[in-house]
């Protein structure tokens, strides 16, 4: 089984609409992120958290909200969902070593 | 100014030459340098690491770091055509204990059999 998971994998919605990313890892890692990829811009970081009570904002976060339910779960969430929006999605986790582990993506399209 | 900055390419090699990726950083204060490879619509994965102190060789990969210019470099020996992707260069940005890898926008590879 896969460390890191997201569902959905894939997700088109129409704008306007309220739309959750989810996020699990059985890595025991304290650590995680969400990432947007859009075309010709690398990975763009939205929020991150340190540990459930610890949650920040990060270079694009409007827009976004997110929830650390437990230390294995982080979702994302898009309170009202716009075309620009449009993008795929990562979550990462990190434990005491440097590296980040990339779940595979969630391809979201906003109509 | 991006804090992270790539030259998108496409840099095409023939098989079995060296390949040889850059990246700049602003944060004079970073302290680690990372190279993920991406395979087209798959999720990035690391390739190696290095700490400001001291450049790194794994196998064909070699990255290399230049403090007082800002940048780090990745080298590819004989490449091969299943090197080609895109690599996204990152650097750990912010303050000390609450850093986050800044990603650079990454330079896609072709290596021609």
């Amino acid at each position: 089984d896969a460390d890191v998971t997201q569902t959905p994998r894939n997700r088109i919605t129409k704008t306007g609409k309220r739309i959750m990313l989810e996020c699990s890892q059985t890595k025991g890692h304290d650590r995680m992120y969400w990432y947007r990829q859009d075309p010709g811009l690398g990975l763009r970081l939205i929020y991150y958290s340190f540990d459930v009570k610890d949650i920040n904002k990060g270079e694009i976060s409007d827009g976004y909200s997110v929830s650390r339910q437990a230390q294995a779960k982080f979702s994302l969430s898009l309170e009202s969902a716009i075309p620009n929006q449009t993008a795929l999605y990562f979550c990462a986790t990190r434990g005491r070593d440097v590296e980040q582990f990339f779940g595979p993506g969630t391809r979201l399209t906003v109509l | 100014q991006k804090e992270v900055e790539q030259n998108s390419g496409p840099l095409s090699v023939p098989e079995g030459a060296i390949a040889s990726l850059n990246c700049t950083y602003s944060d004079r204060g970073s302290q680690s340098f990372f190279w993920y490879r991406q395979y087209s619509g798959k999720s990035p994965e690391l390739i190696m690491f290095i700490y400001s102190n001291g450049d790194k060789e794994d196998g064909r990969f070699t990255a290399q770091l230049n403090k007082a210019s800002q940048y780090v470099s990745l080298l590819i020996r004989d490449s091969q055509p299943s090197d080609s992707a895109t690599y996204l260069c990152a650097v750990n940005i912010g303050d000390t204990g609450r850093r986050a890898l800044t990603f650079g926008s990454g330079t896609r590879l072709q290596v021609q059999p």
